[in-house]
């Protein structure tokens, strides 16, 4: 069964803190995103990455790092520089040959307080 | 910056009335995508336009990408309970490899029975 998982669903931290976002995808994607979404804000690009080992800062990459160590694998971390981290996270991949039609993971919804 | 603007945010008809939204680009666009987002759900790929002026449809769903590739519109015809959502555009700029989707703001479409 192919497709995105991101994990938790839910993730609650305090303040301070950093917490890294769960994103694995077996679609064999060469190219991975992240995005936040707020309320009336849409998607956001906060990082992505196009092949292994290589990633561009989006919009709002300011107080988030990621790694791409694996083809599957696009984990992202809310640091705690980030000033308002409370938000919903899309994870997504796409195949460039195939004109970038992204599929989404179902999201984890970051409450910090 | 670049960016992909989408009108109106929100929009409520009554089931069976007619629906648009409107995309434009700062800058011409190799291709444009739109996707759908459920309420509490991922946003999910509906279709991706490529060609100067091209229509295409799918079922009540008319989707226009326009002559000058810097906007495009999405029709939906009759609408039903089940239309319910966000729909977002996203462009890719023309002639600039290696950059990601802009994702429009969303249009969030409700409907009553």
């Amino acid at each position: 069964d192919g497709g995105i998982t991101q994990s938790p669903k839910y993730l609650f931290r305090k303040e301070g803190q950093n917490v890294t976002l769960s994103c694995e995808q077996n679609l064999n994607h060469d190219a991975m995103y992240w995005y936040r979404q707020d309320p009336g804000q849409g998607l956001r690009l906060i990082y992505y990455s196009q092949i292994v080992n290589d990633f561009q800062k989006g919009d709002i990459a300011e107080g988030y790092s990621v790694s791409r160590e694996k083809k599957e694998s696009f984990p992202l971390t809310v640091t705690s520089a980030q000033k308002n981290p409370t938000a919903f996270y899309l994870c997504a991949s796409s195949d460039p040959g195939q004109g970038l039609e992204q599929y989404f993971g179902p999201g984890t919804r970051l409450t910090v307080t | 910056g670049q960016q992909v603007m989408q009108i109106p945010q929100y929009q409520h008809v009554q089931e069976g009335e007619d629906f648009t939204t409107y995309c434009n680009s700062s800058t011409t666009l190799s291709n444009i995508q739109w996707y759908k987002q459920r309420p509490g759900g991922h946003p999910v790929f509906l279709i991706q336009l490529v060609k100067s002026g091209e229509v295409k449809k799918q079922k009540r769903l008319t989707f226009q990408f326009g002559e000058a590739k810097k906007n495009s519109s999405l029709h939906i015809t009759a609408t039903q309970t089940t239309d319910v959502g966000t729909y977002f555009c996203a462009g890719l700029p023309a002639n600039q490899a290696g950059t990601a989707l802009i994702f429009g703001k969303g249009t969030t479409l409700s409907v009553s029975s």
